[in-house]
This record gives C-alpha cells, sequence and structure tokens, in this order.
C-alpha cells in the first residue's frame, strides 16, 4: 500500500469549476504540505498546514489530523490553474525532517 | 526574498559521462534536499544535508552518485557515470533548521542520458 494516496490521477475541468483533490496518508506526524508544479517547472510550495483550513486566494486546504486525510480545493478555476498537485506529509520530525509525496493530480482546466 | 538557485536549468548528456548539478538554498537555510524526480512520479528523496554533514543519504545509489555542501551553504550534486535510468528532474530544496516552514523547492534541472 502506498505512503501517500491521491485521488482523482487526473481531473479535467471547465474554467470557473469547483475543484477538490484528495489525498490520504499512512505516514506522517502532524503537518502536511500541498505543492504545485507546472510542466517543466519547479515546484512551488502552497500551504503547509497542521489542522483545520487555509485559504489563499482561490485556494483552500483542509487537513483532519485524526483521519490523516486532506483536501485541496479551487474555487472559480482558471486554464493557468492547470499543473500538477502533490500533496506531501513529512515522514519524520526533528532535524530528519524530510517528506514523502504523493504521484500528484494532473489537473487541467479548459477555457 | 531570492529562492533556491539551480543550474543548469537543462543538460543532455550521453551515458556513462559525467555531470553535476548546483544549488544555492536560500540565506540562513540551514536544511537543503535533494530529490530525483523521474516522470510521472514524484520527487525521491537523494540527499539531506543539516548545515554541511549529511542526515539521511539512504537512497542515493552510491556507487555513481555523490553529493557535498562544503561550508554548508552551496551544495553540487554529481553522478559518475551516467546511466539511461538517471533521466530525471533534479530538484534542491531548503527549509530552516527544524521547521516546517519556508520548505522551498528550485526550479530543477532536468537532465536527459542518451
Amino acid at each position: 500500500k502506498n505512503e501517500v494516496e491521491q485521488s482523482p490521477q487526473n481531473l479535467t475541468a471547465q474554467e470557473g469549476e469547483f475543484i477538490t483533490i484528495n489525498c490520504s496518508y499512512s505516514v506522517g506526524i502532524s503537518a502536511l504540505h500541498w505543492l504545485q508544479q507546472h510542466p517543466g517547472g519547479g515546484i512551488v510550495s502552497l500551504f503547509m498546514l497542521s489542522s483545520g483550513k487555509k485559504k489563499h486566494g482561490r485556494l483552500i486546504a483542509t487537513i483532519n489530523i485524526q483521519e490523516k486525510h486532506s483536501s485541496l480545493h479551487i474555487t472559480a478555476s482558471h486554464p493557468r490553474d492547470s499543473a500538477v498537485y502533490i500533496c506531501a506529509p513529512p515522514n519524520s520530525g526533528g532535524s530528519n525532517y524530510k517528506l514523502t509525496f504523493g504521484k500528484g493530480t494532473l489537473l487541467t482546466v479548459n477555457p | 526574498e531570492a529562492g533556491v538557485a539551480q543550474s543548469p536549468r537543462y543538460k543532455i548528456i550521453e551515458k556513462r559521462q559525467s555531470v553535476a548539478f548546483w544549488c544555492n538554498p536560500i540565506s540562513g537555510h540551514a536544511t537543503l534536499y535533494w530529490y530525483q524526480q523521474i516522470l510521472g512520479q514524484g520527487p525521491k528523496l537523494l540527499i539531506q544535508f543539516q548545515n554541511n554533514g549529511v542526515v539521511d543519504d539512504s537512497q542515493l545509489p552510491k556507487d555513481r552518485f555523490s553529493a557535498e555542501r562544503l561550508k554548508g551553504v552551496d551544495s553540487t550534486l554529481k553522478i559518475q557515470p551516467a546511466k539511461l535510468e538517471d533521466s530525471a528532474v533534479y530538484l534542491c530544496a531548503s527549509s530552516l533548521e527544524r521547521s516546517r516552514v519556508g520548505y522551498t523547492f528550485g526550479s530543477g534541472t532536468r537532465l536527459t542520458v542518451v
């Protein structure tokens, strides 16, 4: 069983739609990163959250630590949101802090 | 604030050749990571430095890969000799020591081995 499961693996939406990407994980301590990777580009950290909900612009991330589940929502999606979204819980603490990565969700938003 | 700098952006080499990648982390970030991301997969940690010391290199193919972080700032990752399966994006990231914030990735180096 993979340590980090994301769903869906691929998602195609029309501009303006509400998007939800889910992440379930079996590793990790008490926080999780959501990352965004554009084709051919580097990775940008969107959120690091350890409880509840965080909002940044049209992006909302929620996490349930007890259930080891997190969701990333995009409201009023736009073609520029097309990217791979990666869920990454850290799998250790202290000075050996490192992330475990999901395979990512490829989002395509059509105009 | 400047981000994590990586060079080169792209590199094409023949198998059995050598290649080196360079990373300059965010100023003040004690922890530096090198990841390998093969197309269609999530990044895989190769090596983690805390200042100039290695914290974790358990997934580094030490017969061909090496990395160093002299003076606890810049880092280089070397592959010698390269194999076809080394074709991937090599990502460098840095973070504050013992901190969950400030985890920042560079734009990566795309390596193609032919």
